[in-house]
């Protein structure tokens, strides 16, 4: 796989749930990123997690990275139907070029 | 809350054309980025640009690729002679020199008939 893959592809969860999406990526990296992306639209930055860094949270946002096994996690807690999006991770191999990976569509039903 | 802003927000041309997207990037901002994403695609980075010149350009990026920034505050992405195969939404990015955070426009949809 390449750089930067997300698992699921998609995801469809009920509000008020919880919402996991997981990356994996292939090199060493700076810096791990997530993205949303509403339908259409331009890409909005959610959190980041340095490399030397386990878990980071953000409001409803929880992110792991695991360097060793190459993986990161994002969580999204009590889901609403406005997060509905696509979720990207980026992955900052160098200085500061984004490699992003395929995806998650996260469907969150009333 | 400051923003990145592209224009125009769609573009119809005929292949073997050239087309400019512009870009008004955050003012602050010292970094500056295209990337493009194919329908139903992953993102993918295009080039980066830093004080006045390009600091980092993918495969993508070929000699029918260029930017600039001509007049301090617009950075702009010119295709010489589209291809079908150049269809996408094209995404303008920027950031500060003491965040990897990126800020990213609404994206121009480049259509090539």
């Amino acid at each position: 796989s390449q750089q930067g893959e997300e698992d699921p592809q998609a995801l469809s969860i009920q509000e008020g749930e919880n919402a996991t999406m997981n990356c994996s990526y292939k090199t060493s990296i700076n810096n791990l990123q997530w993205y949303r992306q509403n339908s259409g639209r331009g890409l909005v930055h959610l959190i980041l997690i340095r490399s030397n860094e386990r878990e980071k949270h953000s409001g409803r946002l929880r992110v792991t990275l695991d360097t060793s096994k190459k993986s990161s996690s994002l969580l999204i807690t009590a889901s609403r139907a406005a997060d509905t999006a696509s979720y990207f991770c980026a992955t900052v191999p160098g200085y500061s070029t984004l490699t992003f990976g395929k995806g998650t569509m996260l469907l969150v039903s009333p | 809350e400051p923003e990145v802003t592209q224009t125009p927000s769609h573009q119809v041309t005929q292949m073997g054309q050239e087309v400019i997207l512009r870009c008004v990037p955050i003012s602050n901002h010292l970094y500056f980025y295209w990337y493009r994403q194919i329908l139903g695609q992953k993102v993918e980075f295009l080039v980066s640009f830093y004080n006045n010149e390009i600091s980092e350009k993918s495969e993508i990026f070929d000699d029918q690729f260029s930017v600039e920034r001509p007049d301090g505050s617009n950075f702009t992405l010119k295709i010489r002679s589209t291809k079908l195969e150049d269809s996408a939404m094209y995404f303008c990015a920027s950031r500060d020199e003491n965040s990897y955070e990126q800020y990213f426009g609404p994206g121009t949809r480049l259509t090539v008939t």
